[in-house]
This record gives structure tokens, C-alpha cells and sequence, in this order.
């Protein structure tokens, strides 16, 4: 059984739609959580960061966390076309910034 | 730019070669870390250097090393070559162990033929 897993899509959606983006992963010492957004031909970059249990809110993004049921969320409002991208989750054990797990990604593209 | 640049930015080779991929953290990073992407495994850990170290290793083959010099740049070294090692491989680097995340470069796109 894979870390992390995620649905890979790929996900279409119109401009202006909700987004639920979706992990779930194995292993409860998982403690740090993040959301990478990846660009075609681009590295990835960190999205949302999130440690507890809950919900973190940054602008049009929610990152959401349920460590009873290991899952984890990513909600985008008032989708747009420049959201179109794969979006990674990612988990790691401690507080030392040391090895990522990854999810192998969801590919969302926002039409207008 | 992340300001973690690496080089080259495509390569094509054949089976059973070796190649050298290279990556400059960002100004100030101390460690740096090495992922595969690939289609079918997701992005995989490989290596991570702190400071001229070996930190951690993931699952990196014995055909793949890695070194991170004194001035902070590393190297990936793949050899003997095969076509299952088509990938992109990225580069991270972070100014010490705390903190969010790592920042990436934007990646060696490696096709063997």
C-alpha cells in the first residue's frame, strides 16, 4: 500500500466551479500536510501547508485535514483557468523538513 | 524562478549510458534533495544532502549516486542506463531542516532510447 494515494483524474471543470481535490494516507505519524501546485514543464510549488486538524484558508484555497480518517482536502473557489494545473498532496513525519511522500497527482483543468 | 537551477534541462541518451545532472540550490540552502517523476510512480524520493552530507536515502537505485560539493551544488549520476529510467528528475533545496516545504527546480526531463 502506497504512503498516499490520489484519485489522478484528470478533472474538468468551468470557470467559477468548486474544486474538491482528495488524499487519504496510510500511516497516522504522518503529522505535516501540503498541497503543491504543478505547472506543465514546472517543478513543483507549495500551495498549503498544514499541521492540525481542520481547515486553513488562504484566499480562494482551503486545505483541509481529518488525521481520525487520514484524509485530506483541497477546496478551490471561484475556480479559474489559471488554476489548471496537477495539484500533488503531500505528507511527511516530523518537524524536520526531511523526505516528502507524495500523491501521484490530480490534473484539473478549469475551461472558461 | 525558484532560484534552484538545474541543468541540463532535457537529455536524450541511449540505453546502458551514464549521465550527469546537476542542480545549484537556492542562495543559502544547505540541503538539497533529488525526486524522480514518472507517469506511472509519481514523484519518488531518491537522496537528500545537508550541508555536504548524506541525510536520507529513498528509493534510489545502485546504478544512481549522488554528491552534494562544498560549494552547496550537487550532482545526480545515472548510469548504466535503462529505458525505465525515463523520467523527470527534480531538484529541491531548503535552508535547513525546519520549515514548510522545500522549494523545486524546474526539473531534468531524461529519455532513454
Amino acid at each position: 500500500q502506497k504512503e498516499v494515494e490520489q484519485d489522478p483524474g484528470p478533472l474538468s471543470v468551468p470557470e467559477g466551479a468548486i474544486v474538491s481535490l482528495n488524499c487519504t494516507y496510510s500511516n497516522s505519524a504522518f503529522q505535516y500536510f501540503m498541497w503543491y501546485r504543478q505547472y506543465s514543464r514546472k517543478g513543483p510549488e507549495l500551495l498549503m501547508y498544514t499541521y492540525s486538524s481542520g481547515n486553513k484558508e488562504d484566499g480562494r484555497f482551503t486545505a483541509q485535514v481529518d488525521k481520525s480518517s487520514k484524509y485530506i482536502s483541497l477546496f478551490i473557489r471561484d475556480s479559474q483557468p489559471s488554476d489548471s494545473a496537477t495539484y500533488l498532496c503531500a505528507v511527511r513525519r516530523g518537524s524536520t523538513l526531511g523526505r516528502l511522500y507524495f500523491g501521484r497527482g490530480t490534473q484539473l483543468t478549469v475551461w472558461p | 524562478d525558484s532560484g534552484v537551477t538545474q541543468t541540463p534541462k532535457h537529455l536524450i541518451t541511449a540505453t546502458g549510458q551514464r549521465v550527469t545532472l546537476r542542480c545549484s540550490p537556492r542562495s543559502g540552502d544547505l540541503s538539497v534533495y533529488w525526486y524522480q517523476q514518472s507517469l506511472d510512480q509519481g514523484l519518488q524520493f531518491l537522496i537528500q544532502y545537508y550541508n555536504g552530507e548524506e541525510r536520507a536515502k529513498g528509493n534510489i537505485l545502485e546504478r544512481f549516486s549522488a554528491q552534494q560539493f562544498p560549494d552547496l551544488h550537487s550532482e545526480l549520476n545515472l548510469s548504466s542506463l535503462e529505458l525505465g529510467d525515463s523520467a523527470l528528475y527534480f531538484c529541491a533545496s531548503s535552508l535547513t531542516g525546519r520549515g514548510k516545504g522545500y522549494t523545486f527546480g524546474s526539473g531534468t526531463r531524461l529519455t532513454v532510447v
